[in-house]
């Protein structure tokens, strides 16, 4: 089980550029779940999805963050027109979502965008 | 929406010695208690979890005590050694319900001295 694959593993972008995260989680796993950590700082929520639907998006900008996860393929962060507010860690996680036991979320490595 | 509040912000201990840190949560629906830890630049490792019906669980030198009541819930780490060395972040959630993201305290930065 190659756990929960992100990347690119870092990412640099000048401002105004979009940036595109990717995320697939673990085997089997059909719930996703974005985060994002600045230095120093805890995990703050943006979204989390089942596939093809967004269940939770509460912790996301409205303007320039949107995220996908389709039927087939990786979860997806976009970030548009990015600025130097957005250099953070992006983590992704990862559950079976089945209930009980199964709720537990597993990490990514995480993606370390930078905004020039 | 749920509050999570964590202490201490830095721990510094001697090995061998034990650690406790503590969360506070806000949301009485919260059932579902993990804490985490992260080593500098890698992902957030699952160490431990409890749910509300359990007021203690222990897995060899980890141990997390949950007070309902209270709204409150500890993780202790007896024995430290060195390599305990992490940010350890609590958080909560509900799970077996639609908001099944977890909400994470601010982090406890540990450091056992050799």
């Amino acid at each position: 089980n190659a756990g929960v694959m992100q990347n690119p593993r870092h990412l640099v972008r000048r401002r105004g550029q979009e940036a595109r995260l990717r995320c697939s989680p673990m085997k089997g796993h059909s719930h996703v779940y974005w985060y994002r950590q600045l230095p120093e700082e805890g995990l703050k929520f943006m979204v989390y999805l089942q596939k093809e639907n967004i269940i939770d998006e509460s912790g996301m900008p409205k303007e320039r963050f949107s995220a996908e996860f389709p039927k087939e393929g990786p979860s997806i962060l976009r970030i548009q027109q990015v600025v130097r507010g957005d250099s953070a860690a992006y983590f992704c996680a990862s559950s079976p979502g089945q209930g009980g036991a199964n709720e537990k979320l597993f990490f990514g490595s995480g993606t370390q965008l930078s905004v020039l | 929406g749920e509050n999570v509040e964590q202490h201490p912000s830095t721990l510094s201990v001697q090995e061998g010695d034990s650690a406790v840190i503590k969360c506070t949560y806000s949301d009485s629906a919260s059932n579902y208690f993990p804490w985490y830890k992260q080593e500098l630049g890698k992902r957030p490792q699952l160490i431990i979890d409890i749910r509300s019906n359990v007021g203690e669980k222990k897995d060899q030198r980890i141990a997390v005590t949950l007070n309902k009541t209270a709204k409150h819930f500890s993780l202790h780490i007896t024995e430290t050694q060195p390599e305990d060395s992490a940010v350890y972040f609590c958080a909560a959630s509900k799970r077996d319900t639609g908001r099944r993201a977890l909400t994470f305290g601010s982090g406890t930065r540990l450091q056992v001295q050799p």
